[in-house]
């Protein structure tokens, strides 16, 4: 069965800090996506990484995948109030249904 | 154009009651997909159509729950004799399912609670 696992949960930053989520799974997959969510509104799509060594950037938001290591990271630059929201990695367990991390909820502090 | 609508965006109900949630994918998206989404957690993986057919219902939690896809647009979660275990925010998305990409795109979602 496939594992997706964020760390951290939780994550609290100052404005204008760097930091990382990860995302880690435990098969095989060639397709990992991260969302975002906001309070009480419905999922919408940041990034999709299609095959090892992917690397999509969005404004202050990096994301990379390493499909050897089953890993993908979330990178925030230069923290900004508005990227407080919930953040999942989902990943493709190839057969075009997606299976969910918990989740990193990021508050960025003035 | 439109996105993904789901209705009702609320459902209180009884304890043993029957509920019906909506999902109307966006026009032309082959896949549909059922995900519950409890408090502080992750969407959690229901149901997925392909067309009319349910391509994987493994997600399923027992037989209370079931979904229909008639014409392979619109689709109807049922829920009978609802627990209160069942109160969580019911997401549907849809996707072309074509292309390398195959984004999932989400409705708003049906709050459920069940007293």
């Amino acid at each position: 069965e496939l594992k997706v696992e964020q760390n951290p949960l939780f994550l609290s930053m100052q404005e204008g800090k760097n930091y990382t989520i990860y995302c880690n799974y435990s098969t095989t997959s060639d397709r990992l996506y991260w969302y975002r969510q906001d309070p009480g509104k419905s999922l919408e799509s940041l990034f999709v990484l299609l095959s090892n060594g992917a690397v999509k950037q969005e404004g202050r938001l990096m994301a990379s995948l390493d499909t050897k290591a089953r890993l993908s990271t979330l990178h925030i630059t230069a923290a900004v109030h508005d990227l407080s929201a919930t953040y999942f990695c989902a990943v493709d367990r190839g057969n075009n249904d997606m299976r969910f991390g918990a989740g990193t909820r990021l508050t960025v502090k003035p | 154009g439109a996105g993904v609508s789901q209705t009702p965006s609320n459902k209180v109900t009884e304890k043993g009651k029957y509920v019906e949630l909506r999902c109307d994918p966006i026009s032309g998206h082959t896949a549909l997909y059922w995900y519950r989404q409890s408090l502080g957690q992750g969407p959690e993986f229901l149901i997925y159509f392909q067309g009319t057919g349910a391509a994987d219902d493994s997600g399923l939690p027992n037989d209370r729950f079931f979904a229909v896809r008639p014409e392979g647009s619109v689709s109807t979660l049922k829920i009978q004799r609802t627990e209160r275990g069942d109160s969580a925010v019911y997401l549907c998305a849809s996707s072309p399912n074509t292309g390398e990409k195959n984004i999932q795109y989400f409705g708003a979602g049906t709050r459920l609670s069940v007293l």
